[in-house]
C-alpha cells in the first residue's frame, strides 16, 4: 500500500527566510506526487504536481519541489516566505487507478515576523 | 469558470441520524472523489465515482455510501451517525480520460458535527 510521511508536524520560519518542507513516500513504482495547502477551515489548494519528466517542478506562489527517486522524497521549497504562507501543507501520492490520493499528516507552517 | 462547490457549508446532526452532502465538480470534470478529514489529520479517501459507478473505496464502512448523477454531481450519504464521523468532508473532481489518474481539485468542504 502507498504511504506518505511528513516528518515535521510544525515548522516555524521567519518572514523572508527560506523554507523546506519534507515529504517521503512509499510506493512500488514512480507515483504521481502533489503538494496542497490548506488555510484554516478551508479546502485544499493545489500548489504543484509531479507526473514525469523534469524532477524540479514549479508551482504557484513561488513554490517549487524536487522529486528524488533514490530518496523517495518530494520536498517543497520556497526561497523567501511571506506571512500569508502560514497554513497547513500536505504532501500526497497517487499510485494511479482509482485508489484516490494518500495524504501525509501535514506540516503546520508558522511565520514569525 | 466555477470550481468545485459543496453544500452545505456546515451541518450539525445527532448520533444515529443520517446526512447527505452534495458536490458539483469543476466544469469539464467527470470524476468525483470524497475524503474525510478529521481535526489535525490529513484527508482520508472514502470513495471515487466515475460514470455513475463507484470505482474504488477506501477503508470506510458501508454506512458511507454515494451516488453520481448524469451531470457528474455527487452525493455522499452517511447513515447511523457516530460521534467519530465529525469531520470536514472534502469533495474533489478530476477528468479521467480512459479511467487513468489526473490532478484532483478540491472544494471548500462541509464541516459535519455530530452531537
Amino acid at each position: 500500500a502507498q504511504s506518505v510521511t511528513q516528518p515535521d508536524i510544525h515548522i516555524t520560519v521567519s518572514e523572508g527566510a527560506s523554507l523546506e518542507l519534507r515529504c517521503n513516500y512509499s510506493y512500488g513504482a514512480t507515483p504521481y506526487l502533489f503538494w496542497y495547502v490548506q488555510s484554516p477551515g478551508q479546502g485544499l489548494q493545489l500548489l504543484l504536481k509531479y507526473f514525469s519528466g523534469d524532477t524540479l517542478v514549479q508551482g504557484i506562489k513561488g513554490f517549487e519541489a524536487e522529486f528524488k527517486r533514490s530518496q523517495s522524497s518530494f520536498n517543497l521549497r520556497k526561497p523567501s516566505v511571506h506571512w500569508s504562507d502560514a497554513a497547513e501543507y500536505f504532501c500526497a501520492v497517487d499510485g494511479g487507478g482509482a485508489d484516490g490520493l494518500t495524504f501525509g499528516k501535514g506540516t503546520h507552517l508558522i511565520i514569525q515576523p | 469558470d466555477a470550481g468545485v462547490t459543496q453544500s452545505p457549508t456546515h451541518l450539525i446532526k445527532t448520533r444515529g441520524q443520517q446526512v447527505t452532502l452534495r458536490c458539483s465538480p469543476k466544469s469539464g470534470h467527470d470524476t468525483v472523489s470524497w475524503y474525510q478529514q478529521a481535526l489535525g489529520q490529513g484527508p482520508q479517501f472514502i470513495f471515487q465515482y466515475y460514470e455513475e459507478e463507484e470505482r474504488q473505496r477506501g477503508n470506510f464502512p458501508d454506512r458511507f455510501s454515494g451516488h453520481q448523477f448524469p451531470n457528474y454531481s455527487s452525493e455522499l450519504n452517511v447513515n447511523a451517525l457516530l460521534l467519530g464521523d465529525s469531520a470536514l468532508y472534502l469533495c474533489a473532481s478530476s477528468f479521467l480520460p480512459g479511467g487513468g489518474s489526473d490532478t484532483q481539485y478540491f472544494g471548500p468542504g462541509t464541516r459535519l458535527t455530530v452531537l
